[in-house]
């Protein structure tokens, strides 16, 4: 079965220092997509990457970046130069794309990012 | 401006009392999809539509149902409320079911 695991519950960081949200997946199928979205204290989830299962290329949008390792099991998210405005509550998320048919998001259970000034 | 809207974004109701909250998207998406989010169990799908008049269980359907009449529209129902059906409750859309899921704002519901 399809897990996505977050480890870190809660991260508290100072305004401009990096940090890192941790993401680990189980599934069995080969082909799938792993996404992260972000939920602002304001409540809605925002679509940050999507990311399918045969491209390990890192991602840099900004000062967001993701590493993506199969190795691992891993799609981890850093931060650069945290701001204020990056505090929020982070999903990492898995879909299975084998079947033809429905394929919900499984979503880790969050990291609640703090970023103090 | 491309989205998925939801509506009401705040409801508090009683136990048994009928409600309807209405999700619409203008992206022409096929796929529509309603969760749930809880603390500690993160977010749980209820329902799924394919397409028009093609709906499906989730993984917590229990005390819900849907309707998907028209492309842009997928409301979800609660008969019968009750306290355990307090949540976050979020719908998103996608060009078909292994896209990137956009998600509605989200509606906050209260059953006393």
């Amino acid at each position: 079965a399809q897990k996505v695991t977050q480890a870190q519950t809660e991260i508290s960081v100072v305004e401009k220092e990096d940090v890192t949200l941790d993401c680990v997946y189980e599934t069995r199928d080969t082909t799938y997509y792993l996404f992260w979205y972000k939920q602002p204290p304001s409540g809605e989830l925002v679509f940050l990457i999507r990311r399918n299962s045969f491209d390990e290329q890192n991602e840099i949008s900004g000062r967001y970046s993701w590493n993506f390792q199969k190795s691992t099991s891993s799609f981890n998210f850093t931060i650069t130069a945290s701001q204020v405005v990056d505090s929020a509550v982070y999903f990492c998320a898995l879909s299975e794309a084998e079947n033809s048919g429905n394929t919900p998001l499984v979503f880790g259970k969050g990291t609640r990012l703090s970023v103090i000034a | 401006e491309a989205q998925v809207t939801q509506n009401p974004r705040y409801l508090i109701t009683v136990t048994g009392k009928k409600l309807t909250v209405t999700c619409s998207q203008n992206m022409n998406h096929e796929y529509m999809s309603w969760y749930r989010q809880d603390p500690g169990l993160g977010l749980r799908q209820i329902y799924y539509s394919m397409n028009v008049e093609v709906t499906d269980k989730g993984d917590v359907p229990e005390g819900y149902k849907v309707s998907r009449k028209e492309k842009r529209n997928f409301p979800l129902i609660l008969e019968s409320p009750s306290p355990n059906q307090t949540s976050l409750y979020f719908c998103a859309s996608s060009v078909y079911s292994k896209e990137t899921q956009y998600f509605g704002p989200g509606t906050r519901l209260l059953v006393l």
